[in-house]
């Protein structure tokens, strides 16, 4: 069965903060792909994302970088120097070798001023 | 390119009732999903289709039915809705039913409250 976690249900940092939100995940596949969606408070879903199970190396996309880690079973959320605007619900999701994407509970993050 | 669209925005319902939710993608692809968010519960599957005339159960598919008539279109169907269906629903689209590159893009959502 596959199974994500996102043990953090609300973080709340002030602005410029750096704040890592946690994802771990569960899976028998050897071939999976990991997603991080934003869902802003308008309530659509973003896609941020995507990294397949071959690939380990982190990735940075300006302030967002993500660290993927097999042996834990990882794959952590970091925003640099936080701000207002990143204020929303995050989702860790995992695709595995069925068609249905698991996501996590979600983690809600309040960035104060 | 209008992407996912899904409509309407907001519906409320007498248990009981029943009532159909749209979802139209203009991006040729050929899997097609429905999932509902509830609060602490992330978003869970309810049915998905790989392809016209295709269409299979996900997570939590009871009291709903789809139909796959269009590689564009994908409705949800509640027969007689229930208060356990509050939820916002949410339809995705994406290249294809393979393990690959695609990307999964998400409709706007619908906010369904059944009293």
């Amino acid at each position: 069965a596959q199974k994500v976690t996102q043990a953090q249900t609300e973080i709340s940092v002030v602005e410029k903060e750096d704040v890592t939100l946690d994802c771990v995940y569960e899976t028998r596949d050897t071939t999976y792909y990991l997603f991080w969606y934003k869902q802003p408070p308008s309530g659509e879903l973003v896609f941020l994302i995507r990294r397949n199970s071959f690939d380990e190396q982190n990735e940075i996309s300006g302030r967002y970088s993500w660290n993927f880690q097999k042996s834990t079973s990882s794959f952590n959320f970091t925003i640099t120097a936080s701000q207002v605007v990143d204020s929303a619900v995050y989702f860790c999701a995992l695709r595995g070798n069925n068609n249905d994407m698991r996501f996590g509970a979600g983690t809600r993050l309040t960035v104060k001023p | 390119n209008a992407g996912v669209t899904q409509t309407p925005k907001f519906q409320v319902l007498k248990t009981g009732q029943s009532m159909t939710l749209q979802c139209a993608q203009d991006m040729n692809h050929e899997y097609m999903s429905w999932y509902r968010q509830d609060p602490g519960m992330g978003l869970r599957l309810i049915h998905y289709s790989v392809g016209a005339g295709i269409t299979d159960q996900g997570e939590v598919p009871n009291g709903y039915n789809v139909s796959r008539s269009t590689t564009e279109d994908f409705p949800l169907r509640l027969l007689s809705a229930a208060p356990s269906q509050t939820s916002v629903y949410f339809c995705a689209s994406r290249e294809s039913q393979g393990l690959g590159e695609e990307t999964q893009y998400f409709g706007p959502g619908t906010r369904l409250l059944v009293l």
